[in-house]
C-alpha cells in the first residue's frame, strides 16, 4: 500500500463546475501538505500548501487538511478549460538526520471541458 | 530566468549504453533532488543532495549514480540502461529552511530506451 493514495481519474467536469481532489495518507510523519499542478510534458508546480488542519483558500482554489483522518481536498471554484491538468497532492516529512522527503501522490487527471 | 534547468529534455538511446542528465539550479537552494515519473504519472524520489551531501537514497539500482559538483549542480548519471529505465526525470531543489513552501521542478528528461 502506498503512503499517499489518490484517484487516478481522469476526471472530467464542464466549464464552471466545482471540482473535488483528495488524498488519503497512512505516514502520521507527514507535516506538510501541498497540491501541486502538472501539465503535459511539463514539470510539477506548486499550487497551495498547508500545514495545519483547516481551510487555506487562494483564489479559485481552496486546500483543506483533516489530519485527524488523514485526508486532505483541493477544491477547485469556477473551473475553466486552463485547469485541465493533472493534480498532485504531495506531503513532506521532517527526516530524522536532517532533511525532508516530498512524497507524491499518484495524481488525477482533470479535464474541464467547454 | 531563476529556474531549475535540465539537459538534454529529451534521450533516446539503445540498451546497454551510459548517459547522464545534468540539473542546475539558480535559485540558491541547498537541497537538490531526483525523481523518476513511471508511464502513470507516479513521481517517486530517488535521490536528494544536501550541499553536495546525499541525504536521500532511495532504492535504486547501483546502475544510477548522482554527483553533485557544487550545491547548484546535481547530474545523474546512468550506466548500462535496460527498457524499464524509460520514464521522465525530474530535477528538483529546496531551501533547508522552507522546504515546507515546496520543491521547485525542472520540466523534465524524457529517458526513451529502445
Amino acid at each position: 500500500q502506498k503512503e499517499v493514495e489518490q484517484d487516478p481519474g481522469p476526471l472530467s467536469v464542464p466549464e464552471g463546475a466545482i471540482v473535488s481532489l483528495n488524498c488519503t495518507y497512512s505516514n502520521s510523519a507527514f507535516q506538510y501538505f501541498m497540491w501541486y499542478r502538472q501539465y503535459s510534458r511539463k514539470g510539477p508546480e506548486l499550487l497551495m500548501y498547508t500545514y495545519s488542519s483547516g481551510n487555506k483558500e487562494d483564489g479559485r482554489f481552496t486546500a483543506q487538511v483533516d489530519k485527524s483522518s488523514k485526508y486532505i481536498s483541493l477544491f477547485i471554484r469556477d473551473s475553466q478549460p486552463s485547469d485541465s491538468a493533472t493534480y498532485l497532492c504531495a506531503m513532506i516529512s521532517i527526516l530524522t538526520g536532517g532533511g525532508n522527503k516530498l512524497t507524491f501522490g499518484t495524481g488525477t487527471q482533470l479535464k474541464v471541458e467547454l | 530566468d531563476t529556474a531549475v534547468s535540465q539537459t538534454p529534455k529529451y534521450l533516446v538511446t539503445q540498451m546497454g549504453n551510459d548517459k547522464s542528465i545534468k540539473c542546475e539550479q539558480n535559485l540558491g537552494h541547498d537541497t537538490m533532488y531526483w525523481y523518476k515519473q513511471d508511464s502513470k504519472k507516479f513521481l517517486k524520489i530517488m535521490f536528494s543532495y544536501n550541499n553536495k551531501e546525499l541525504i536521500i537514497n532511495e532504492t535504486v539500482p547501483n546502475r544510477f549514480s548522482p554527483k553533485s559538483p557544487d550545491k547548484a549542480h546535481l547530474n545523474l548519471h546512468i550506466n548500462s540502461l535496460e527498457l524499464g529505465d524509460s520514464a521522465v526525470y525530474f530535477c528538483a531543489s529546496s531551501p533547508v529552511k522552507g522546504a515546507n513552501y515546496g520543491y521547485t521542478f525542472g520540466s523534465g528528461t524524457r529517458l526513451t530506451v529502445v
